[in-house]
């Protein structure tokens, strides 16, 4: 099985909502990414959890906290979003926190922010 | 830090055409290098990489990539395109100063003519 699984696909939530995204795989990975990506851009690293510990945290504003309860799943908490924040959410993983390994992508969830 | 140049923004082929599309790079060492396809409103799925061994690199779909040191390039080919090749195709570098990071190019959208 080498798919990496998000939901909901899509999510429109205002600006006062809590709402959380989910990413799951079931590859063995032990390195989980959250990616933000408008349109017509390469995605955007956000944070990057390696052994269920984040590693990585881009300087991602405190309204997106993640969250990683086991090796499988990875959730990303949103909170008081602003409309800038609409885009597609990528998920990824890959074999270990290294370079030299692949990423393995999710479908995405397509975020509006009203 | 590494950086990552894919000069052309659109590209457009008629099918049954043959594809280049060109990426640089920028890093001390020998870096990590990938080609990733995105469909649109879709993940990014890896095509093909590049880390050791033999400079050509086979890869899923058809497509190639051949690594020069020299001119500091990834390039990815295609002998003849296929109409479902339509799509944002990018070139990611990974260091190993950088666990896990990825840089992505700018990407290139590839349309494909009847």
């Amino acid at each position: 099985d080498t798919e990496v699984t998000q939901t909901p696909k899509h999510l429109v939530m205002g600006m006062t909502n809590k709402k959380s995204l989910k990413c799951e795989q079931h590859m063995g990975h032990r390195a989980m990414y959250w990616y933000k990506q408008k349109a017509k851009k390469p995605p955007e690293l956000m944070f990057v959890y390696s052994y269920e510990k984040l590693s990585i945290n881009e300087s991602v504003p405190s309204r997106f906290s993640p969250e990683c309860p086991n090796s499988s799943l990875l959730n990303l908490h949103l909170h008081a979003l602003q409309p800038e924040d609409s885009a597609l959410y990528l998920c990824a993983s890959s074999q270990a926190g290294a370079a030299e390994y692949e990423q393995y992508f999710g479908p995405g969830t397509r975020l509006t922010v009203t | 830090a590494q950086s990552v140049t894919q000069p052309d923004i659109h590209i457009t082929v008629s099918e049954g055409a043959s594809l280049e599309l060109r990426c640089n790079y920028s890093y001390g060492a020998t870096p990590y290098l990938f080609w990733y396809v995105q469909s649109p409103g879709q993940g990014l799925q890896l095509l093909l990489k590049y880390f050791s061994g033999d400079t050509l690199v086979q890869g899923i779909k058809g497509f190639e990539a051949e690594f020069k040191r020299s001119q500091s390039s990834f390039n990815l080919r295609k002998p003849s395109v296929h109409w479902s090749d339509a799509a944002e195709y990018f070139c990611a570098v990974g260091a190993g100063t950088n666990a896990g990071k990825s840089t992505f190019g700018d990407g290139t959208t590839l349309t494909v003519k009847p």
